[in-house]
């Protein structure tokens, strides 16, 4: 069955460092997301992503944020200078198109610590 | 805006018990309803979903009903296994995003 999958599954950073969280969607999905649960929170959304441009945005993803697909298969969240808040498990999600776009499947999970 | 309340947990149980984890939540118009679960050190997997009122999602042996004359999606099985033990996650899903709810442990003992 295909899956989403992210990469890495742990990463630890430094504040102020830059860090890229990397995705790979279900092959034919079109829309793609971003999501993070810091520890004991919900999961909030961050980013909807369509045909190469951002769709939506929460008051989260701020200028520190930036997300690029930057070939057929791949789909970035980067975090330009980190902060202590930014830890957080980071959840990238894909959906297909039309009835299809009903349902977000999820990858495993990026677990950024910054320190 | 959208919100969803989720029941706190951990919710502990004996193998073979009824599981209720409740939800309710606050949205404009019309929206999907879904229950997601994160088994230890994975993602979040798709359990079942609800789109339109009195519409009943099942997965697993696990069911919730659309109400939405109370504006709830309650996760119910009739009898729980040692594997179900993980988290619960109810969301909702308005014009494209999810708004999700806070999570339910749910640990179930031999």
């Amino acid at each position: 069955e295909p899956e989403v999958t992210q990469t890495p599954s742990h990463q630890v950073t430094q504040m102020g460092q830059e860090v890229i969280l990397r995705c790979v969607p279900i092959s034919n999905h079109l829309y793609f997301y971003w999501y993070r649960q810091i520890l004991g929170q919900k999961v909030e959304f961050l980013v909807s992503f369509y045909n190469n441009e951002i769709s939506e945005k929460s008051e989260i993803f701020d200028d520190q944020f930036s997300v690029e697909r930057p070939d057929g298969s791949n789909f970035t969240l980067k975090i330009r200078s980190t902060k202590l808040e930014d830890s957080a498990m980071y959840f990238c999600a894909s959906t297909g198109q039309g009835a299809l776009q009903e349902t977000q499947y999820f990858g495993p999970g990026t677990r950024l610590l910054v320190l | 805006g959208n919100s969803v309340t989720q029941m706190e947990g951990p919710v502990t149980l004996s193998e073979e018990a009824f599981l209720t984890i409740n939800c309710t939540y606050t949205a404009t118009g019309y929206p999907s309803l879904f229950w997601y679960v994160q088994y230890p050190g994975e993602g979040l997997q798709l359990l079942l979903k609800a789109t339109k009122a009195d519409d009943k999602g099942s997965n697993k042996g696990f069911e919730a009903t659309y109400r939405k004359e109370t504006t709830s999606f309650h996760l119910e099985k009739g009898s729980v296994q040692v594997s179900d033990s993980a988290v619960y996650f109810c969301a909702l899903k308005g014009y494209s995003t999810l708004t999700f709810g806070k999570g339910t442990m749910l640990l179930v003992s031999p």
